[in-house]
């Protein structure tokens, strides 16, 4: 079982659509969760850290469920601009490694 | 404020060769990260320096091998090449020594291995 696990997609979507990615890491000792945006053929770029209660910003919002050990991300009214691959990344506690999983990515039609 | 920053941008290498890899981190920043992403994948970490030592390594041989110098900036080495080493080989830069600091990546270095 891979560490951290995403549906590739893509998710196809028009404008203005809400689109909700999930992501489940296998590691229960994880301290830490990030959100990731990477454009193709670009670096990533850290979009929101994933805190326990869950947090919004703008039109992200970001919760984790600790027991059932997924991350999850939704986007609601969404822009052409959002179209990008969106990676999940874990930190499990006690260490530096960040675990990527794979991404997902999102098209953004108009 | 410079970013990261990390040369070249493109390399193309033949199996067996060596390359080495470079980066500077952005500004203010002592730990750099260097991972490998493979097309299609996520980025996979290799190892992390802090203070001129490896403070943490991942799933990758001894082929795979780092430095980082004073000024913080950071080697990533390559011996012995194989196919399988093409990738874009991206570094990460963070301040200080706790297990959780943002991360900021380069542009990062695209590695094709004939």
């Amino acid at each position: 079982r891979k560490e951290v696990e995403q549906d590739p997609g893509p998710f196809n979507v028009p404008e203005g659509a809400t689109v909700a990615f999930n992501c489940t890491y296998s590691n229960s000792a994880s301290q830490s969760f990030f959100w990731y945006r990477q454009d193709c053929r670009k670096e990533p770029k850290l979009l929101m850290s994933v805190y326990s209660s869950g947090n919004e910003d703008g039109r992200f919002t970001a919760q984790l469920n600790r027991a059932s050990q997924y991350i999850s991300l939704l986007i609601r009214d969404s822009k052409l601009s959002d179209s990008a691959t969106y990676l999940c990344v874990v930190l499990p506690s006690g260490t530096y490694k960040y675990i990527f999983g794979t991404g997902t990515r999102l098209k953004v039609l108009a | 404020d410079a970013g990261v920053t990390q040369s070249p941008t493109h390399l193309i290498k033949t199996r067996g060769q060596q390359v080495t890899l470079r980066c500077s981190p952005k500004s203010g920043h002592d730990t750099v990260s260097w991972y490998q992403q493979a097309l299609g994948q996520g980025p996979q970490f290799i190892f992390q320096y802090y203070e001129e030592e490896e403070r943490q390594r991942g799933n990758f041989p001894d082929r795979f091998s780092g430095h980082q110098f004073p000024n913080y900036s950071s080697e990533l080495n390559v011996n012995a090449l194989l196919l399988g080493d093409s990738a874009l080989y991206l570094c990460a830069s963070s301040l200080g020594r706790d297990y959780y600091n943002e991360q900021f990546f380069g542009p990062g270095t695209r590695l094709t291995v004939l």
